[in-house]
């Protein structure tokens, strides 16, 4: 099965900006893969924050965006605050399978 | 109001089966789909299967030929049946709405997950 891949942890200060990446075992991230973006906190059950690459529901963060880059689905997050701090996983769909990525632990320091 | 509650968790010996159930309200199940994702503790979330609104079904590798997703419509739940458990499907099971017929129902929705222990 593909293998998703993401940054396993980044870290980023309060206000400033930072971005989150999900490439794939089986080439090029495209708007085809359908990127989705996840959020957990610790004891919470996920929620997602953007679907098919860049849409976001309405309780996503205007500082939150997707995009894809350099081949790969990419989450900015721009203007980081403290409540940001959570894990974050990119889902892509590879026709009816999805497959998530490791995660990526964002702290906010 | 939309909502999903799992329910059918517990602890099973290796080799055991168990039924999870996904109960959703404010929506019908027979027009959406619907996911389960895992997470074993202290791991990443872990895709497990999908029931497509028009029926099909979908599962991961790890999964296929052990696991069976349904749904009945008359109670609008979708099942997630596991059979030859194994340790390694120690988990929380989340189920959530995959897919819905508006334009912003991708995902959106998740269960608060059900604990399931493959345990001797």
């Amino acid at each position: 099965q593909v293998v998703v891949t993401q940054e396993p942890s980044l870290t980023v200060s309060p206000g400033e900006t930072v971005t989150l990446t999900c490439g794939s075992s089986s080439g090029a991230v495209t708007s085809g893969r359908w990127p989705y973006w996840l959020q957990q906190k610790p004891g919470q059950a996920p929620r997602t924050l953007i679907y098919d690459t860049s849409n976001k529901h309405s309780w996503t963060p205007a500082r939150f965006s997707g995009s894809l880059l350099g081949g790969k689905a990419a989450l900015t997050l721009s203007g980081a605050q403290p409540e940001d701090e959570a894990d974050y996983y990119c889902l892509l769909f590879f026709d009816g399978v999805r497959v998530l990525g490791g995660g990526t632990k964002l702290t906010v320091l | 109001e939309v909502q999903l509650v799992e329910s059918g968790g517990g602890l099973i010996q290796p080799g055991g089966s168990l039924r999870l159930s996904c109960a959703a309200s404010g929506f019908f199940v027979g027009i959406s789909s619907i996911s389960w994702v895992r997470q074993a503790p202290g791991k990443g979330l872990e895709w497990v299967s999908v029931l497509h609104s028009g029926g099909g079904t979908d599962y991961a590798d790890s999964v296929r030929g052990r696991y069976t997703i349904s749904r009945d419509t008359s109670e609008n739940t979708v099942h997630l049946q596991m059979n030859n458990l194994r340790a390694e499907d120690t988990a929380l099971y989340y189920c959530v709405r995959d897919w819905g017929p508006g334009g912003e129902e991708r995902f959106d929705y998740w269960g608060q997950g059900t604990l399931v222990t493959v345990s001797s």
